[in-house]
């Protein structure tokens, strides 16, 4: 069965700590995604990549960093997490940039920043 | 700039009966796809149903089915016979024909289901 897999399910840091969040997904997925999820909110989009060592922003990307070296993998870091990143962060992947092919979703990182 | 707007925070439904979740989108576009997303407790997202904008009829998925009204930006959710498993939050999405693959979310919908 195809996977996204997010590294942890629960993380709690401290203020001002640089923090990683790691995606890898089986698929050989071109396109992959970064997603905060706030109650009322719904999903916003922090960052993609269409290819390897390539980024683009999403809506709200302050704050926030990737880091795609290798296919299967997308980074989200965090440079110095503030407590308003406190947050579900979702990651995804899809195929080809212009293909409709379905979207992969991984469990989710709840982020608790102390 | 595409926008989804969900204004059901929350929706509550009789097992067996009948339920419609509402969404509406802006878009100066003409080609584009709209989604349900359904996150039970476990986060995992799953795909419930998908309309493509150039197709006029609306898409069916067993229980689930849409009602899509493209000119007045429309885009609900109808689940029939509900069941205690569809309990969920549901998320409208909007994906751009020629933008790439980003889905743009609605603020999502919180369906319980009484038994």
């Amino acid at each position: 069965d195809v996977k996204v897999t997010q590294s942890s399910r629960y993380l709690v840091k401290r203020t001002g700590e640089k923090v990683f969040l790691e995606c890898v997904q089986d698929m050989d997925h071109e396109n992959m995604f970064w997603y905060r999820q706030d109650p009322g909110l719904g999903l916003r989009l922090i960052y993609f990549s269409y290819d390897v060592k390539m980024k683009e922003k999403g809506d709200i990307p302050e704050g926030y960093s990737v880091s795609r070296e290798k296919k299967e993998r997308f980074s989200l870091i965090l440079e110095s997490a503030s407590t308003n990143q406190t947050s579900m962060y979702l990651c995804a992947s899809s195929g080809g940039r212009w293909s409709i092919s379905r979207y992969t979703f991984g469990s989710g990182t709840r982020l608790t920043v102390v | 700039a595409q926008t989804v707007t969900q204004s059901q925070p929350e929706m509550s439904v009789q097992e067996a009966e009948t339920v419609t979740l509402s969404c509406t989108y802006d878009t100066s576009e003409s080609d584009y796809y709209l989604f349900w997303y359904k996150q039970p407790p476990s986060r995992q997202m799953i795909l419930v149903i998908r309309q493509e904008a150039y197709k006029q009829q609306n898409a069916t998925e067993n229980r689930f089915s849409v009602n899509f009204q493209k000119a007045a930006k429309s885009f609900s959710l109808k689940i029939s016979d509900s069941q205690l498993g569809d309990a969920a939050m549901y998320f409208c999405a909007y994906r751009s024909y020629n933008q790439g693959g980003k889905l743009i979310f609605g603020q999502g919908t919180e369906l319980s289901v009484k038994p």
